[in-house]
């Protein structure tokens, strides 16, 4: 079955990197159309898209964030690394990762449980 | 980036109602409109993809309609476990970009 975690610090201090990592199982990133995405929300707002890395290593980032954000895949052990650079207190938020299997016709329809990043001094 | 507008914001309803959400594009999109519906502490659940297909063991209570710019999601018969938020998100061009959701409360 397919399934996605993430993993990363809970807790970054302001103007640190932070790097978290997104492990896969059940499908491969080879597979043509395949697309591993991060989404986050911040505490009680709504989802926020980030970053995707496509099958063929193509990377799309967020528009206000595409400065901070880089995106890699590391094929051979299923795993996709988000990095975002100058952390500040309003980038608290849960972070996902989650799966869809063509760019356009399909939704996220594989998530990651989520992982609390608080930024604080 | 396209923008997404959901509305109601937030709506009451009873179990048995039937609840519409609507989520309206800054240009057509096509049919590129997913619905998601998320409960507190969990991460997003996809409904429905490409605006009125059914995600597979989602119940059939739940549908999607519209093309180009407005989209609608309908509850024929609300369930207690339906209680939750739910997001449109467009997945025409990058960046895909979600709606604000609407909260659904009893």
């Amino acid at each position: 079955q397919v399934t996605l975690r993430e993993s990363g610090p809970a807790l970054v201090k302001p103007t640190q990197t932070l790097t978290l990592t997104c492990t896969f199982s059940g499908f491969s990133l080879t597979t043509s159309g395949m697309c591993v995405n991060w989404i986050r929300q911040p505490p009680g707002k709504a989802l926020e898209w980030l970053a995707r890395i496509d099958w063929d290593d193509d990377k799309y980032y967020s528009t206000s964030l595409k400065t901070r954000l880089t995106i890699s895949k590391d094929t051979s052990k299923n795993q996709v690394v988000l990095t975002m650079t100058n952390m500040d207190p309003v980038d608290t938020a849960t972070y996902y990762c989650a799966r869809i299997t063509h760019p356009q016709s399909s939704g996220f329809d594989y998530w990651g449980q989520g992982t609390l990043v608080t930024v604080s001094s | 980036d396209i923008q997404m507008t959901q509305s109601p914001s937030s709506l009451s309803a009873s179990a048995g109602d039937r609840v519409t959400i609507t989520c309206r594009a800054s240009q057509s999109i096509s049919r590129y409109l997913n619905w998601y519906q998320q409960k507190p502490g969990k991460a997003p659940k996809l409904l429905i993809y490409a605006a009125s297909s059914l995600q597979s063991g989602v119940p059939s209570r739940f549908s999607g309609s519209g093309s180009g710019t407005d989209f609608t999601l309908t509850i024929s018969s609300l369930q207690p476990e339906d209680f939750a938020t739910y997001y449109c998100q467009q997945s025409y061009s990058a960046p895909p970009t979600f709606g604000q959701g609407t909260k659904v409360e009893i």
